[in-house]
């Protein structure tokens, strides 16, 4: 199957601070890729749609000016989380959208955002 | 209501034994539909997907999916303790760009020695 990584696989920050995620797909373009956030013990929450060259498409309720999104190329998405504050750890999970006939997503390993 | 929506766990089956796996969707328009399996601490790997009416196999899974129902199913044959995890169902709403996906709230799946 495809392979999605991301880097970094755990990060902790201090409050008021910035973090950069990075998502890529591995061996295979991907125009598409989402990014999602879990909380412990939910199921994922669907935050954005990254298209390469233009601009994300945020789900209703998740601050666009808090969650930057950059899809720069086609193997290369970032989630920056901007001024961090202790509600914002979780588990953030990125997803790059296969062209194939399933249009099936594959999932990156996470990454773990602590903030104190 | 939900939109995809997963038949409440924990569900305990005994190694070897069939695990069956349910999740009905509201959406008519739906068009394909995925699960994906969760380990504890991992993000979700993708097991099947399906968007013809009827079953597909993939060695001891079967996925199954009844549009007129409305209903999407995972069987896992044979089930190991290694199956043990959380499995997301998840549809494609209707009318969105391909991709995007609606997930279940899961269920958790022990297998037992």
């Amino acid at each position: 199957g495809a392979v999605v990584s991301q880097h970094p696989s755990w990060v902790i920050c201090k409050s008021g601070t910035s973090v950069k995620i990075e998502c890529r797909s591995l061996d295979f373009q991907a125009t598409t890729m989402f990014w999602y956030r879990q909380f412990p013990k939910q199921s994922l929450m669907l935050m954005a749609t990254s298209n390469e060259g233009s601009k994300a498409t945020y789900e209703q309720g998740v601050e666009k000016d808090k969650f930057l999104i950059n899809h720069a190329s086609l193997t290369l998405s970032t989630l920056t989380v901007t001024s961090a504050h202790p509600e914002d750890s979780s588990f953030y999970i990125c997803s790059a959208l296969s062209q194939g006939y399933g249009y099936e997503q594959y999932f990156g390993p996470g990454t773990r955002l602590t903030v104190t | 209501q939900k939109e995809v929506e997963q038949n409440s766990g924990p569900l305990s089956v005994p190694e070897g034994a069939i695990a069956s796996l349910n999740c009905t969707y509201s959406d008519r328009g739906s068009q394909s539909f995925f699960w994906y399996r969760q380990y504890s601490g991992k993000s979700p790997e993708l097991i099947m997907f399906i968007y013809s009416n009827g079953d597909k196999e993939d060695g001891r899974f079967t996925a199954q999916l009844n549009k007129a129902s409305q209903y999407v199913s995972l069987l896992i044959r044979d089930s190991q303790p290694s199956d043990s995890a959380t499995y997301l169902c998840a549809g494609t709403p209707g009318g969105t760009s391909y991709g995007k996906l609606t997930f279940g709230q899961g269920t958790i799946l022990t297998v037992h020695p």
